[in-house]
Formats: C-alpha cells, sequence, structure tokens
C-alpha cells in the first residue's frame, strides 16, 4: 500500500472552473510535503515546499494547505487553464539521516474549453 | 536556473542489450537520482548518489547500476535489459538530500 495517497487519481473539469486535489499520507517522521506538476512527456516541476509548521503556501493560481495532525494535505486551483492539464504530485519527505522521498502515484488532471 | 538533461528522449532496446542512461546537472548539486515512473505507481527511486563515487540502493534496484565518477554527471546502466524495464526514467538532482529536486526531461525506454 502506497504511503502517499491521492485523490481523485484522474479529473477532467472546464477551463475557468476551481478544483481541489487531495494527499493523504501515513509515512512518518514528517519534514516537509511538496507539490509537482508534470505536464506530459516532460520532467515534474515543483509549486510549492510546505514544512510541518506551515499550513498554508501559494504560487499564483495554485495555493497548497497541509494539516499536520490529520496528515492531510491538498492543492486547490483557482480559475483553471487549459495549461494546468497534467498530473500533480504529491511528495513527502521525512527527516532524519537520510530524509526519504515517498511519492504519491499523482492526479492526472484535464482542463477542457 | 538549474538544468538537469538526459542523453536521449526515446530509446528502443532489445532483451539483453546493455543499456547506458546518462544525465548531467549543471549546478554543482550534491544529490543525484534515479526514478522510473510506471502508470499507477508513481515514481519509485532506483538509485541515488550524495558524492562522487558514492551510491545508495532505493526502493527498486534489482536489475539496475549506476556510475557516478564526477559530480555532474550519473549514468544508470541496464545490465541486461528485459521487457519488464520498458518504463519512462527520471533523473534528478538537489543540493541537499531534503531540498527541492530538479527533474530531467525522462527517457522512454522500451524494451522488445
Amino acid at each position: 500500500k502506497n504511503q502517499v495517497e491521492q485523490s481523485p487519481q484522474s479529473l477532467i473539469i472546464l477551463e475557468g472552473k476551481n478544483c481541489t486535489l487531495q494527499c493523504n499520507y501515513t509515512v512518518s517522521p514528517f519534514s516537509n510535503l511538496r507539490w509537482y506538476k508534470q505536464d506530459t512527456g516532460r520532467g515534474p516541476v515543483s509549486l510549492t515546499i510546505m514544512t510541518f509548521s506551515e499550513n498554508t503556501k501559494s504560487n499564483g493560481r495554485y495555493t497548497a494547505t497541509l494539516d499536520a495532525d490529520t496528515k492531510q494535505s491538498s492543492l486547490h486551483i483557482t480559475a483553471s487553464q487549459l495549461s494546468d492539464s497534467a498530473s500533480y504530485i504529491c511528495v513527502v519527505i521525512l527527516s532524519g539521516g537520510y530524509q526519504k522521498v515517498t511519492f504519491g502515484t499523482g492526479t492526472k488532471l484535464q482542463v477542457i474549453p | 536556473d538549474v538544468k538537469v538533461t538526459q542523453s536521449s528522449r526515446y530509446l528502443v532496446k532489445r532483451t539483453g542489450e546493455k543499456v547506458f542512461l546518462e544525465c548531467v546537472q549543471d549546478m554543482d548539486h550534491e544529490n543525484m537520482f534515479w526514478y522510473r515512473q510506471d502508470p499507477g505507481l508513481g515514481l519509485r527511486l532506483i538509485y541515488f548518489s550524495y558524492d562522487v563515487k558514492m551510491k545508495e540502493k532505493g526502493d527498486i534496484p534489482e536489475g539496475y547500476s549506476v556510475s557516478r565518477e564526477k559530480k555532474e554527471r550519473f549514468s544508470l546502466i541496464l545490465e541486461s535489459a528485459s521487457t519488464n524495464q520498458t518504463s519512462m526514467y527520471l533523473c534528478a538532482s538537489s543540493f541537499l538530500a531534503a531540498y527541492e529536486q530538479y527533474f530531467g526531461p525522462g527517457t522512454r525506454l522500451t524494451v522488445t
């Protein structure tokens, strides 16, 4: 069982609408959490990075939230654009020693006109 | 801007061939990583390196080896390619392990 679960697996929304992607994790001890965007056929690119003491981080139309108590994070996309069509990957980094990185399986978002 | 480049975007090899995938980063990063990405499984770490000539096994090292002779270059080697190694291979680098990882564009390898 993956220790970083993302939902939904895929999502189709109309251009201009908002959407929220979810990430639940069970790994610990937690150091920080990142959201990456991966366009088709490309490598992932970082959107946000949050430590356990941060509960919100924004990057333009992307806003990530973190609840370290419930081990949940969400990525909210506002006023979606066609260029937002991509996979969004939640990544949890553990603290201590070599900081192990655990990737979620991603949410594939398609924005349609 | 950090740049991570990979030697090929697409590669087709036959079963049993020895395959080399090369990755180069230009930001003097200490850490470099090799992942494979398969549908429904996400990114899985094959090997990583935290210094020249140093390497550590990731979660799925079987069937792979790596080489890091220079700080900027990290090579992934498939000693005898098999069809179950058909996948997207992604290289990444970071300054320290917990810092942001910068990814290359990926190599889509098909083993027939």
